[in-house]
């Protein structure tokens, strides 16, 4: 199974400031990755996957992602903050092997993006 | 589409009391899932199901069923419950076209239940 660690819980940044939220995963084998935003009282939206293809991912408001095998990582980033990005943010794996639990995502605890004006 | 659904919103039960949380996804999706969110914990699996029919348990599965006679229905239910079990509760559904496997998963609103 694997592990999921967001090195920071809780992140402040003033707006417009750029951000990185670091994420971490266990396992080498053949992953995809995802980051889902979740706004107060709300449910998970995803914001952006790596499935395949280019390392770099981004996102339709602006965040980015970049997958790096050799590190296990799947750092988000933002260079230039709003308010309304203040969310929680949940990085989360799975691993993608024919006939076994589809769908199956592992999660790690989130980190709270607040932006400060 | 109106996506996944989950019924209630908010529920409020006693010690011992037993209920049933329920979702519904109206996009054919195979895949369904329930996940409890707890503060500092992320999302913890409690059972998922590849299928009508197929269920199985997730991490923390102990204190709640589930069953999936339907594609589109897969309520939890909680047999007996306790303060433990307070927490906001997510479904989740999702698809993987033939030849491949484990695509994104959506997730419904959430019923946040407290157990007193």
């Amino acid at each position: 199974a694997q592990s999921v660690t967001q090195l920071d819980s809780q992140v402040p940044v003033f707006e417009e400031a750029p951000v990185e939220l670091r994420c971490n995963y266990s396992s080498s084998v053949s992953v995809y990755l995802f980051w889902y935003v979740q706004y107060p009282n709300q449910g998970l939206q995803l914001l952006l996957k790596y499935l395949s293809g280019s390392t770099l991912v981004e996102s339709i408001n602006g965040f980015e992602a970049e997958f790096n095998k050799s590190q296990t990582s799947f750092h988000l980033r933002k260079p230039s903050v709003h308010i309304s990005d203040t969310a929680e943010y949940f990085c989360a794996v799975s691993e993608p092997r024919r006939g076994s639990t589809l769908g199956r995502l592992y999660f790690g605890r989130g980190t709270q993006l607040t932006v400060w004006p | 589409n109106a996506g996944v659904t989950q019924t209630p919103k908010f529920q409020v039960l006693k010690t011992g009391q037993s209920m049933t949380l329920q979702c519904a996804q109206d996009m054919n999706h195979e895949y369904m899932s329930w996940y409890r969110q707890d503060p500092g914990m992320g999302l913890r699996l409690i059972h998922y199901s590849v299928g009508a029919g197929i269920t199985d348990q997730g991490e923390v599965p102990n204190g709640y069923n589930v069953s999936r006679s339907t594609t589109e229905d897969f309520p939890l239910r909680l047999l007996s419950a306790a303060p433990s079990q307070t927490s906001v509760y997510f479904c989740a559904s999702s698809y993987s076209p033939a030849g491949t496997t484990n695509y994104e998963q959506y997730f419904g609103p959430g019923t946040r239940l407290t157990v007193t």
